[in-house]
């Protein structure tokens, strides 16, 4: 089975710490995802990285940046907690292959409350 | 820009229905729409994935289609249990957009006894 694991499942950071959440994928997938997810709003992407050193800036970057040095381990870092960035925080994995995108997997998520 | 939506946003129905959760999205230019599902504050789980060139897409109860013309994609869940009580996300990747997943709002299940 695939499986996403995120560090953390629940975080609690002060105003201006600055956090890392960590994602590692055991199945050599190319493209790592960070989205967080806030009621109303759905899931949206923060960053993503088709391989490793490579990144692109999601819908809602700011904030936030993100390091790939090996391929199975994708972190997302929060330069300067601020309270706005307290939500859900998701990773997801998959692979481009044969032409063809695969499944996503998903993490079990971190939910990050900074205060 | 791709934008996806789910409706209904809630749904209860009582155990043994069979039912249908609908997804439209506005540009039918996709590679594959993704089904998903998801328990209150836990990750994602993935159900069904149907690439572009299929048309539907089946894992035990649940059966997905895909009109990409029309820009629709429904999700059937027959003889529906309390354990299938969740939300559940389509998602599409866009043609162009390096695998990356438009999500729609989500519709929250309930199944009741």
């Amino acid at each position: 089975d695939v499986k996403v694991t995120q560090s953390s499942r629940y975080l609690v950071k002060r105003t201006g710490e600055k956090v890392f959440l960590e994602c590692v994928q055991d199945m050599d997938h190319e493209n790592m995802f960070w989205y967080r997810q806030d009621p109303g709003l759905g899931l949206r992407l923060i960053y993503f990285s088709y391989d490793v050193k490579m990144k692109e800036k999601g819908d809602i970057p700011e904030g936030y940046s993100v390091s790939r040095e090996k391929k199975e381990r994708f972190s997302l870092i929060l330069e300067s907690a601020s309270t706005n960035q307290t939500s859900m925080y998701l990773c997801a994995s998959s692979l481009w292959g044969q032409g063809l995108y695969t499944e996503a997997f998903f993490g079990q998520g971190t939910r990050l409350t900074v205060v | 820009k791709q934008e996806v939506t789910q409706i209904p946003a809630a749904l209860s129905v009582p155990e043994g229905e069979n039912l249908v959760l609908n997804c439209s999205f506005t540009d039918s230019a996709i590679y594959n729409l993704q089904w998903f599902r998801q328990d209150p504050g836990k990750g994602l789980t993935s159900l069904l994935l149907i690439q572009s060139s299929q048309r539907e897409q089946t894992s035990g109860r649940l059966n997905a289609s895909l009109d990409k013309s029309s820009g629709r994609s429904t999700l059937y869940i027959a003889a529906s249990q309390p354990g299938d009580s969740a939300t559940y996300l389509c998602a599409v990747i866009k043609t162009g957009t390096a695998s990356k997943l438009t999500f729609g709002t989500g519709t929250r299940l309930q199944v009741t006894l």
